[in-house]
């Protein structure tokens, strides 16, 4: 049964910062890893997409990254700003579960300061 | 770029009432889900759809919910009697073989 960790579960930083939200999950029979964003209330927001073949990805300031063999990725934020404030959530796909759900942890909140 | 729509974006009913959460799925989208998000809490698995038919569903979804693709295009989720912990933010999501899910902006669905 699949399970997500994300550490930490908050994070309050000032603006500028560089920082680094980490995921683990147990069953790495995934077929990708996505990384949501959600602000309070709302929906989800797709941030990168790793296949499971890749080792990282790419988009702006956002770096993401992924160790399949032991249940990790990486979330690495440049030069953060307000409006990053979000919660982030890492989202493994596929693993034993043949239907393709996906299994959420409960994200990492992150607030960054003006 | 397609996207995955969902209505009402808000829905608030009496509990016991049966409440009935549309969604459009992604046009050539073959497999398609429910997800649940109480307040403060994770979003939560509740359902797999594909072939006509319900392929997974988690201990959440009981015999009070129900899915169902009526016409090729809408999905949708039914609460037969709704109860106050029903009271959730509900999203859909669809995917192509072998491609990830895209999410539709939710319904927040509030029992009174």
């Amino acid at each position: 049964k699949q399970e997500v960790t994300q550490i930490p579960a908050a994070l309050s930083v000032p603006e500028g910062e560089n920082l680094v939200l980490n995921c683990s999950f147990t069953d790495s029979a995934i077929y990708n890893l996505q990384w949501f964003r959600q602000d309070p209330g709302k929906g989800l927001t797709s941030l990168l997409l790793i296949q499971s073949s890749q080792r990282e990805q790419t988009s702006g300031r956002l770096n993401a990254s992924l160790d399949k063999s032991s249940g990790r990725s990486t979330l690495y934020i440049a030069a953060s700003q307000p409006g990053d404030s979000a919660t982030y959530l890492c989202v493994p796909g596929g693993g034993s579960s043949n239907t393709g759900k996906l299994i959420f942890g409960q994200g990492t909140t992150l607030q960054v300061k003006p | 770029e397609p996207e995955v729509t969902q209505t009402p974006s808000h829905q608030v009913t009496q509990m016991g009432q049966e409440v009935i959460l549309r969604c459009v799925p992604i046009s050539n989208h073959l497999y398609f889900y429910w997800y649940r998000q109480i307040l403060g809490q994770k979003v939560e698995f509740l359902v797999s759809f594909y072939n006509n038919e319900i392929s997974e569903k988690s201990e959440i979804f009981d015999d009070q919910f129900s899915v169902e693709r009526p016409d090729g295009s809408n999905f949708t989720l039914k609460i037969r009697s709704t109860k106050l912990e029903d009271s959730a933010m509900y999203f859909c999501a669809s995917r192509r073989a072998g491609q990830p899910q895209h999410f539709g902006d939710g319904t927040r669905l509030s029992i009174l």
